[in-house]
């Protein structure tokens, strides 16, 4: 089963908008990631925020992260065609080895 | 060239073949990881390993296995490969670093399908 689910499935915006993708997960982190994956390639890694931070920015890149409610968000603000991608949480959960669990990821297109 | 490789990079065969994927990493990782991708799935993590004698299962190992052949060789085998084992194969490392689980980085991926 998935620890992260990603909601929503799918997301079009036109660009210059802002994009907002939400995670959440099952059981205790030490810190939760965000990935991003063009159209059947590799994942590249955006961003990590651990359990005891409540924000971290990247570029145009924003992620919050609520472990009462065991939930993040990531907001991609002046979105870009090329922003056009499939973006995925991933959670290292606490008291297991160092691996990541992935969510099922949301679609994001950005049209003109 | 990619710091992580995996080939082959796509690969159709038949039922009951024995296939074999290979990554290779030149960023000095100890951990190195194979996940598979089924659409609408995301990733779910096959075998892991921490160093050469170190190799767990996943979340979904059956009907595969693996050899750490040097730090940086990690292999997947199918041995007898079936078609719901059709799917895009990912070979990712990381550094142990400070995080318990830090930065993943993945090859191109290794498109598989079983007639």
């Amino acid at each position: 089963s998935q620890q992260g689910e990603e909601d929503p499935q799918a997301l079009s915006i036109q660009e210059g908008e802002n994009a907002t993708m939400n995670c959440s997960y099952k059981t205790s982190i030490n810190n939760l990631q965000w990935y991003r994956q063009n159209s059947g390639r590799g994942l590249v890694h955006l961003i990590l925020i651990r359990s005891n931070e409540r924000e971290k920015h990247s570029g145009r890149l924003r992620v919050t992260l609520d472990t009462s409610k065991k939930s993040s968000s990531l907001l991609i603000t002046a979105s870009r065609a090329a922003d056009t991608a499939s973006y995925f949480c991933a959670t290292d959960m606490t008291g297991t080895a160092s691996k990541l669990t992935f969510g099922t990821g949301t679609r994001l297109q950005v049209t003109l | 060239d990619a710091d992580v490789t995996q080939t082959p990079r796509n690969r159709i065969t038949k039922t009951g073949k024995r296939i074999m994927l290979e990554c290779s990493q030149t960023k000095g990782h100890d951990r190195m990881y194979w996940y598979r991708q089924d659409p609408g799935l995301g990733l779910q993590l096959i075998y892991y390993s921490f160093d050469v004698k170190d190799i767990n299962k996943g979340e979904i190992s059956d009907g595969y296995s693996v050899s750490r052949q040097a730090q940086a060789k990690f292999s997947l085998s199918l041995e007898s490969a079936i078609p719901n084992q059709t799917a895009l194969y990912f070979c990712a490392t990381s550094d142990a670093g400070t995080e318990n689980t830090g930065e993943l980085f993945f090859g191109e991926g290794s498109r598989l399908t079983v007639l």
